[in-house]
């Protein structure tokens, strides 16, 4: 079975700063995506970004953007200019090329101070 | 409504007691899916449903739980002779196909805390 690590529980950045989550993923697949989904205090989850393993260019989406290193099972997140709202858990998820099911790691707490 | 809406919001029950919780995913949505989030850990996956079908269930994690999506909008998890155990918030997410690659709406989630 495909395992999602995320290796961090907590981090903080300063406002306006900016932030990496790592994140490793164990899979024999050759063809998967990978998401990372933000959930506030009100349990709600959304979608951040999204990357599609055979894509070797990294993801990018406002102020946030992925360092995908496909050889070393690695998604990492970096949010650029960090916002008050930012702070939140972030998870990241494995989902099969094959198989509808994703795989959520742990989670990593950010914290963004003023 | 516009997005995924999950109720009851919180449910409490007593051990042994039988639960139903029920998601209403966005109108159009054919691929629907439920998962489960203990206390400090990320969702956990339980089943996924394309249309009226379980595409995939291999996620319940015994034969106390079922779901079921008889018109392939509303769906219904239900949990019978409930555990400690069983205590997380239930998170339902549906997307507008079963492509993997789809975005994935998620509700609010139920809290259900068994005492």
């Amino acid at each position: 079975a495909q395992t999602v690590t995320q290796s961090q529980p907590e981090m903080s950045v300063q406002e306006a700063e900016t932030v990496t989550l790592s994140c490793t993923y164990d899979t024999s697949e050759s063809d998967y995506y990978l998401f990372w989904y933000k959930q506030p205090p009100s349990r709600q989850m959304i979608l951040v970004i999204r990357q599609e393993a055979y894509k070797q260019q990294n993801a990018t989406e406002n102020r946030f953007s992925v360092n995908f290193q496909k050889a070393a099972k690695s998604f990492s997140l970096k949010i650029s200019d960090s916002q008050l709202g930012d702070a939140a858990m972030y998870f990241c998820a494995y989902n099969s090329y094959n198989f509808n099911k994703f795989y959520f790691g742990s989670g990593t707490k950010l914290n963004v101070k003023p | 409504g516009a997005g995924v809406s999950q109720t009851p919001s919180n449910k409490v029950t007593e051990k042994g007691k039988y639960v139903e919780l029920r998601c209403d995913p966005i109108s159009g949505h054919t691929a629907l899916y439920w998962y489960r989030q203990s206390l400090g850990q990320g969702p956990e996956f339980l089943i996924y449903f394309q249309g009226t079908g379980a595409a995939d269930d291999s996620g319940l994690p015994n034969d106390r739980f079922f779901a079921v999506r008889p018109e392939g909008s509303v769906s219904t998890l239900k949990i019978q002779r409930t555990e400690r155990g069983d205590s997380a918030v239930y998170l339902c997410a549906s997307s507008s196909s079963g492509t993997p690659y789809n975005e994935q709406f998620f509700g609010p989630g139920t809290r259900l805390t068994v005492l």
